[in-house]
């Protein structure tokens, strides 16, 4: 199994552009999530899936959008890029409501 | 709303002591408790968890934690740390109610194990 992968690995964007991040995984997990991870922040949670079809607004949603049309594939779209939101990205996905959140390996993402 | 608290951005130990790493939770509801370590340009990998029953709980690589639910904390510990134990370490609370498993993280404590 791959786990949870993550493309691309790294970015730089112009302000104003856009981009679409893709993550999947092979372990059918039901729950899928999106973080960013800023230096002394930790991670926060950006959006998040419960299911295929469904998406929910996580701790810091402005200025991204999700979509979960199938259920391995978690996609986070950044539709006009601001420097604000140079991070690192992590996907991460879950099989169910006991059970650890397995992280892919991030993007890191540099707006200019 | 939940939260986590790690209130030390580093913790610098000796090889062959023993290490603690501390998180403290505010939460509303019974937590559901867990511990991360992320190596360096690295994704976060689980090491242990707290769900329910006894309160220390034994994870990955050795270490183990124990849940004090009188103090809100459930502090990391290894016996005796290893050079490769360094990492960026992470807590993180979940609530057992409410929808998404959503889990709030702590803002994470560098361990250096120095020989």
């Amino acid at each position: 199994n791959a786990g949870v992968t993550q493309t691309p690995k790294f970015r730089v964007l112009k302000t104003g552009q856009s981009m679409t991040l893709l993550c999947a995984q092979d372990m059918n997990h039901e729950y899928m999530y999106w973080y960013r991870q800023d230096p002394g922040m930790g991670l926060r949670l950006i959006h998040y899936s419960v299911g295929e079809g469904t998406t929910a607004k996580g701790e810091v949603p402005d200025g991204y959008n999700v979509s979960r049309l199938k259920k391995q594939n978690f996609l986070l779209g950044l539709e006009s890029a601001a420097p604000s939101q140079t991070s690192v990205y992590f996907c991460a996905s879950q099989r169910g409501a006991f059970y650890e959140q397995y992280f892919g390996p991030g993007t890191r993402l540099t707006v200019t | 709303a939940q939260s986590v608290a790690q209130p030390e951005d580093q913790v610098n130990v000796a090889e062959g002591n023993p290490l603690t790493v501390k998180c403290t939770y505010s939460v509303s509801g019974n937590p559901y408790l867990f511990w991360y370590v992320q190596y360096p340009n690295r994704g976060l990998q689980f090491l242990l968890k707290y769900i329910t029953g006894d309160n220390l709980v034994k994870g990955s690589y050795g270490f183990e934690a124990e849940f004090n639910k009188s103090q809100t904390s459930f502090h990391l510990k290894k016996p005796s740390a290893l050079v490769s134990d360094s990492a960026l370490y992470f807590c993180a609370v979940r609530v057992s109610t409410g929808g998404g498993n959503k889990l709030t993280f702590g803002t994470g404590t560098q361990l250096k194990v120095e020989l």
